[in-house]
């Protein structure tokens, strides 16, 4: 199993800029979420998805939209970039919410000029 | 709502001293707790998780922590740190009643020699 994966590694944006970061497991979790790590502000969550269509928000999560159409893939939108989305940005899946553990991919490193 | 909150964001040891990291946690309803480490440019991993069973928790690489009720704390500890130790750790929480893990700000782990 590859886990959760991530991509890309690294990104650079300017201003006004979108893109989608990336994030796939194939462990069959229904639950998935996206984080961001700053420095000082630990990780908070900007959206989770409890299964296949169901979306819900986080802590931060203006700035920011999902969907997701299937079990294994959950892409992170970044509308229109800012500087205050630089940011590392993890993907984490599990079986559910509450007790279960979470796995978490490798991280994207977004530099917004 | 549920929150942690971490006491001291860097901790130094010496390698072979007793490792304390401490969390504390605000839920209305009985919580979830995890602890989670993070090494240089990596993803998080679990470290042990309190689910309601017993209270004094044992997690990989010799790290235990001890849920107390009374004192609204779920510190971490290790006997005797190891220079492979040092990372930045996190307590999340989360509870029966809510999908959501929410992460304290995190401690970093220095171990000198």
């Amino acid at each position: 199993n590859a886990g959760v994966t991530q991509t890309p590694k690294f990104q650079v944006l300017k201003t006004g800029q979108s893109m989608t970061l990336q994030c796939a497991q194939d462990m069959n979790h229904e639950y998935m979420s996206w984080y961001r790590q700053d420095p000082g502000m630990g990780l908070r969550l900007i959206h989770y998805s409890v299964g296949a269509g169901i979306t819900d928000q986080g802590e931060v999560p203006n700035g920011y939209n999902v969907s997701r159409s299937t079990t294994e893939d959950f892409p992170l939108r970044l509308l229109s970039a800012a500087p205050s989305q630089t940011s590392v940005y993890f993907c984490a899946s599990s079986y559910s919410g509450g007790f279960q553990t979470q796995y978490f991919g490798p991280g994207t490193r977004l530099t917004v000029l | 709502a549920q929150s942690v909150t971490q006491l001291g964001s860097h901790v130094s040891v010496s390698e072979g001293a007793l490792v304390l990291l401490r969390c504390n946690y605000s839920s209305s309803v009985p919580p979830y707790l995890f602890w989670y480490v993070q090494y240089p440019n990596q993803g998080l991993q679990l470290l042990l998780k309190y689910t309601s069973a017993a209270t004094l928790v044992k997690g990989i690489n010799g790290f235990e922590a001890e849920f107390k009720k009374s004192e609204t704390s779920f510190h971490l500890t290790k006997p005797s740190a190891h220079m492979s130790d040092a990372a930045e750790y996190f307590c999340a929480v989360s509870a029966a009643n809510t999908d959501k893990l929410i992460f304290g700000t995190g401690t970093r782990l220095q171990v000198f020699p």
